[in-house]
């Protein structure tokens, strides 16, 4: 198994661009969500998904979308970036995120800076 | 919304020194959970509590879920260099219709050989 990954690694954006985060697991999790993390911020949430075509905001939900038409992916869309969005993302699964005895495991990261 | 307080916010140690970090809660948490994060990497857990009360241990780690369920800690014995990174806390809370977790600020761990 992969996990869960994530791409690009790095990305640098102008602002008012737009673009894709992409995040995909192989572990047949229902549950996936996508945090950000800023420095001294810890890690909040910005969308979750508890199953294909199910999505629903977190903490800072502005300025993102997402979409969830299969089990394996969860793109995450900047529509147009600013550079309060300049962050490292993670995108996190579950087995189903409502278990009492349920695991998070997260991607690598994405790295993005807005000029 | 739901805070946590993660301390302390950093700590430098040296080698062999055991390390204690905390996370306290305005409100009530199910679930309260510990991860590590190396440099360049997404967080990793380390260990899960789903009792009030619980004791639990992985390795020179050990973790607790406060008996208010408001608040969890943490210890590290015998550090070594290999412990440096961020430790995040983390709690869940199932009323609603979310079980979404809630992260702490982070306590950033130096080991000095």
């Amino acid at each position: 198994n992969a996990g869960v990954t994530q791409t690009p690694k790095f990305q640098v954006l102008k602002t008012g661009q737009s673009m894709t985060l992409q995040c995909a697991q192989d572990m047949n999790h229902e549950y996936m969500s996508w945090y950000r993390q800023d420095p001294g911020m810890g890690l909040r949430l910005i969308h979750y998904s508890v199953g294909a075509g199910i999505t629903d905001q977190g903490e800072v939900p502005n300025g993102y979308n997402v979409s969830r038409s299969t089990t394996e992916d969860f793109p995450l869309r900047l529509l147009s970036a600013a550079p309060s969005q300049t962050s490292v993302y993670f995108c996190a699964s579950s087995y189903s995120g409502r278990a009492v005895i349920d695991t998070q495991y997260f991607g690598p990261g994405t790295r993005l800076t807005v000029l | 919304g739901q805070q946590l307080n993660q301390s302390p916010q950093s700590m430098f140690i040296q080698e062999g020194e055991d390390v204690s970090m905390n996370c306290t809660s305005s409100s009530i948490f199910n679930t309260w959970l510990w991860y590590k994060q190396d440099p360049g990497e997404g967080p990793v857990l380390l260990i899960a509590l789903y009792k009030a009360g619980e004791l639990t241990s992985n390795g020179r780690l050990t973790a607790q879920f406060g008996i208010t369920r408001k608040d969890s800690f943490l210890n590290i014995s015998a550090s070594i260099p290999s412990d440096v990174g961020i430790y995040f806390c983390a709690g869940r809370n199932y009323g609603g219709s979310q079980g979404n977790l809630i992260f702490g600020k982070g306590t950033k761990l130096s080991v000095k050989p």
